[in-house]
C-alpha cells in the first residue's frame, strides 16, 4: 500500500522560480526519501532525511521533516528546465525489514 | 554511472509466451534487490524483495508462479513474467541498496514490457 502522499499532483512554474513540493505519511518513519524520474526512466536518488532530522540540504535541494504532523517537502530553489520531471516521496518505516514505499509522485514542469 | 543495469530495456511479446528481465549491480554486491511495477503516470508499486540464496518475498497479491524470481548471485536477480498477457505491459523497475558510503537505493533504468 502507498505510504506517502504528495502534493501537489502537478506543478508547473517558469524557469528561475522556486517549487515546493509536499509529502504526507501515515505511519512511524525511520526515513523519507525523494526520488526523481524523468519520463520513461529509472529513479534517481536526490536526498534522505533521517526521522531524527528537520532539514537538509544539497544543492538546491532543501528538505524538510516534520515528523509531528507526518509530513515532509522538497524545495528546489532557482528551478530548471531541466528539473523538469516527476518527482516522489518514500518513506521506509521502523519495522525491522520495512521497505520503501512510494507516493503517487508529482509531475513538475519548468518553463524555460 | 549507473550502478545498476536492467535489461532488457523494452521488449514486446505475444501473449502465452514468457519474458525474463535481468537486474544486475554493477560494481557492488546485493544480497537483496526489489522488483517493482509502474503503470503510466503512476506511483511504484513494490512486487517481491529477491534475496540472494533463498526464496524471494512476494507482496500482497503478487502470484509468485507469475512472476518468479531468482536471486542467483550477489549481483545478478531475475524476473521472469510467465505466459503474459496483455495487462502484464508494464514498466518493471529493479533497485538494489547500497549501504555504503551511503544508505540509498539504486535503481535500474527499467524495462518497459509490451505484451499483444
Amino acid at each position: 500500500s502507498q505510504q506517502g502522499e504528495e502534493d501537489p499532483q502537478a506543478l508547473s512554474i517558469q524557469e528561475g522560480e522556486n517549487a515546493t513540493m509536499n509529502c504526507s505519511y501515515k505511519t512511524s518513519i525511520n526515513n523519507l526519501q525523494w526520488y526523481r524520474q524523468n519520463s520513461g526512466r529509472g529513479l534517481v536518488h536526490l536526498i534522505l532525511i533521517r526521522s531524527n532530522e528537520r532539514e537538509k540540504h544539497s544543492g538546491r535541494l532543501r528538505v524538510t521533516l516534520d515528523t509531528s504532523k507526518k509530513s515532509s517537502s522538497l524545495l528546489i530553489t532557482a528551478s530548471r528546465a531541466a528539473d523538469t520531471a516527476s518527482y516522489f516521496c518514500a518513506t521506509v518505516g521502523t519495522g525491522a525489514n520495512s521497505k520503501l514505499t512510494f507516493g503517487k509522485g508529482i509531475t513538475l514542469s519548468v518553463r524555460p | 554511472g549507473a550502478v545498476v543495469s536492467q535489461h532488457p530495456s523494452r521488449v514486446i511479446c505475444k501473449s502465452g509466451t514468457s519474458v525474463k528481465i535481468e537486474c544486475r549491480s554493477l560494481d557492488f554486491q546485493a544480497t537483496t534487490m526489489f522488483w517493482y511495477r509502474q503503470f503510466p503516470k503512476q506511483s511504484l508499486m513494490l512486487m517481491a524483495t529477491s534475496n540472494e540464496g533463498s526464496k524471494a518475498t512476494y507482496e500482497q497479491g503478487v502470484e509468485k508462479d507469475k512472476f518468479l524470481i531468482n536471486h542467483a548471485s550477489l549481483t545478478l536477480s531475475t524476473l521472469t513474467v510467465t505466459s503474459a498477457h496483455p495487462e502484464d505491459s508494464s514498466f518493471y523497475i529493479c533497485s538494489a541498496p547500497r549501504l555504503a558510503p551511503r544508505e540509498t537505493q539504486y535503481f535500474g533504468p527499467g524495462t518497459r514490457l509490451l505484451v499483444l
